[in-house]
């Protein structure tokens, strides 16, 4: 069945860069995209980034695009999500999440808890 | 950006109770909007998915329904294991975007 697992879980400084991963597999890989969102504690959901992993190509939120880069590794296959200059408000759980041809979120990953404190 | 706001954002209920949450959105987002369900400490689950269609293995008992701007989910009966936290999604254009929650809490 389709899974889409991410890396553990990270406590990091102000100012440092993380970078998660989500390891995919059950399905075709270049036939579907990968997003990434994000929920602070007891917050709702905020789409962060999307990546075309048949081609590389990315998109993202507007206000976070100048600190966050999705990379994919086709050979594994596993998709990337670096955020940079990390600040308090940072800290949330991040999900990849699988999307078909017409955007429909269908499956998530488990999760990774990423805080960010001094 | 399409906003969408969700309500109510709590809700108590009981077993075997049926309950309806509303979702209206911002702007004509057609029938591209999807049903998640999120237990506490877990990742979102689809539900529904093009306004009213369920994805596989999801109980009868949820429906949903609606178009344009506004849209319901319907869960019949509810089950203890219903007792969670349901988000609206609309997946038109990007960014996609999220409304803000509805808890289901046990009366």
């Amino acid at each position: 069945q389709v899974q889409l697992v991410q890396s553990a879980t990270e406590v990091t400084k102000p100012g440092a860069s993380v970078k998660v991963s989500c390891k995919a597999s059950g399905y075709h890989f270049q036939s579907y995209n990968i997003n990434w969102l994000r929920q602070a504690p007891g917050q709702g959901l905020e789409w962060l980034g999307w990546i075309r992993v048949s081609n590389g190509n990315t998109k993202y939120l507007e206000h976070l695009q100048d600190r966050i880069t999705l990379t994919v590794d086709p050979t594994t296959p596993t998709t990337y999500m670096e955020l940079r200059s990390l600040r308090p408000d940072d800290t949330a759980i991040y999900f990849c999440a699988r999307t078909d041809y017409a955007d429909y979120i269908d499956s998530w990953g488990q999760g990774t808890l990423i805080t960010v404190s001094s | 950006d399409i906003r969408m706001t969700q309500s109510p954002s709590t809700l108590s209920a009981s077993v075997g109770d049926t309950v309806t949450i509303t979702c209206r959105a911002t702007q004509n987002i057609h029938h591209w909007l999807a049903w998640h369900q999120q237990r506490p400490g877990k990742a979102p689950k689809v539900l529904i998915f093009k306004a009213s269609k369920l994805e596989t293995g999801v109980p009868s008992r949820f429906s949903g329904s609606g178009s344009g701007t506004e849209f319901t989910l319907t869960i019949s009966s509810l089950q203890p294991d219903d007792f969670a936290s349901y988000y609206c999604q609309q997946y038109t254009s990007y960014p996609l975007t999220f409304g803000g929650g509805t808890q289901i809490q046990i009366k």
